[in-house]
This record gives C-alpha cells, sequence and structure tokens, in this order.
C-alpha cells in the first residue's frame, strides 16, 4: 500500500469552481507539504505544514488556501479556480525527527478549462 | 535570489557508462540537499539526501556529493542501465527561510 495518496489523481473543472485536492500519509510524519509542477518551471511549493497546528505560505500560496485536519491529512483548496492552475499537484511528507528526506505522493492532474 | 540550476537539461549515454549529473546552487547556507528521480507522469522518489554538514551520500551504485564552498552537487550513476532512464531533480532546503527549491532536472535516457 502507498504511504502517500492524494485523491483525485485526475480532475477537470471550470472556471471559477471551487475545489479540493486531498492527502493522507500513513508514515506517520508530522510535516506535510503542496506543490504544483508545470513544465520548464520545475517543482514549487505552495503550503506547508509542520504539524498540525502548524501552517505556512510557499512561494507561490496566492489562489489557494490548505487545511491540516489531522497529523497524517493535509487538504488543498482553489477557491475559485482559473486556467493557468492547470498543473500536476504534489503532495509529500517528511519527519523532523528524522533525515527530513521527502516523500512524494503519486500526484493529482488538474486541468482547469 | 536562491537558484537552483542543472545542466544538462537532457543527456543520453549508452548502457554500461559511469555518469555524473550536476547540480548547482547560489547561496551556500542549505539546510540539505536531495536527489529524487521522477519518471514519466509519476511522483518523485528520493535517491539520497545531503545534509548540510555531510560531503557524500552513497546508495547502491548511486553517490551524491556535496561541496558547499562551491555551491555544486552531484550524483554520480556508476555502470548504468537502461531502468535508470528518468528525470534526475535536485532539490535544497533553505532552513533559514524554511524554503525550498527545486532545479528543472536532467532528463536522463539509457540506450541500450
Amino acid at each position: 500500500d502507498a504511504d502517500v495518496t492524494q485523491t483525485p489523481r485526475n480532475r477537470i473543472t471550470k472556471t471559477g469552481k471551487r475545489i479540493m485536492l486531498e492527502c493522507s500519509q500513513t508514515k506517520g510524519h508530522d510535516r506535510m507539504y503542496w506543490y504544483r509542477q508545470d513544465p520548464g518551471l520545475g517543482l514549487r511549493l505552495i503550503y506547508y505544514s509542520f504539524d498540525v497546528k502548524d501552517i505556512n505560505k510557499g512561494e507561490i500560496s496566492d489562489g489557494y488556501s490548505v487545511s491540516r485536519q489531522a497529523q497524517a491529512k493535509f487538504s488543498l483548496s482553489l477557491e475559485s479556480a482559473i486556467p493557468n492552475q492547470t498543473a500536476l499537484y504534489f503532495c509529500a511528507t517528511s519527519d523532523s525527527r528524522g533525515r527530513e528526506t521527502q516523500y512524494f505522493g503519486p500526484g493529482t492532474r488538474l486541468l482547469v478549462l | 535570489k536562491q537558484e537552483v540550476t542543472q545542466i544538462p537539461a537532457a543527456l543520453s549515454v549508452p548502457e554500461g557508462e559511469n555518469l555524473v549529473l550536476n547540480c548547482s546552487f547560489t547561496d551556500s547556507a542549505i539546510y540539505n540537499l536531495q536527489w529524487f528521480r521522477q519518471d514519466p507522469g509519476k511522483g518523485l522518489t528520493s535517491l539520497l539526501l545531503i545534509q548540510s554538514s555531510q560531503r557524500e551520500q552513497t546508495s547502491g551504485r548511486l553517490n551524491a556529493s556535496l561541496d558547499k564552498s562551491s555551491g555544486r552537487s552531484t550524483l554520480y550513476i556508476a555502470a548504468s542501465q537502461p531502468g535508470d532512464s528518468a528525470t534526475y531533480l535536485c532539490a535544497v532546503w533553505y532552513s533559514s527561510a524554511s524554503k525550498i527549491i527545486f532545479g528543472s532536472g536532467t532528463r536522463l535516457s539509457i540506450r541500450p
């Protein structure tokens, strides 16, 4: 079974719609991250959370919000989706008690029409 | 500005060759550096992580080195195999700004 899971794996939505991407992990890690990947731009950090009560903006947080519902769950919301948010989204986890190696989920491919 | 650069963007070599992938960073005040591989349409798989205080890490046929003074890291792959074909990404974590920056990757193709 995958240690870091993301749902949905693929999503098509329309401009202006609100959508939520979910991430769950069974690794027992305290830190979780959301990234987006665009061709030619690499991965960029959207938000990260070092524990349940800690939420931090990353490099490109505008237009996104997050919720850390539990240590194992971290959700990313697009309040009003726009076409330039079309991208591949990844969730990742790391353990502050360890070497902080980041472990990635399989990704969610989002298309905003 | 903190930047991470990977050159070349693409590399094709015959099977069996030893090869080196490069990663350079502009700010040497790093917390750690991590190498990943990404297969097409898939997530990232962690290969090696080097802490700021370390010079290198090894795992099987892979060896990663870190030279903070010159702002460089290399990933050495010994006896390359077709299964090594993937995109290799390096990522630098800056603890002072709690920021992680990824390079754009090197797309590696190993020819049988």
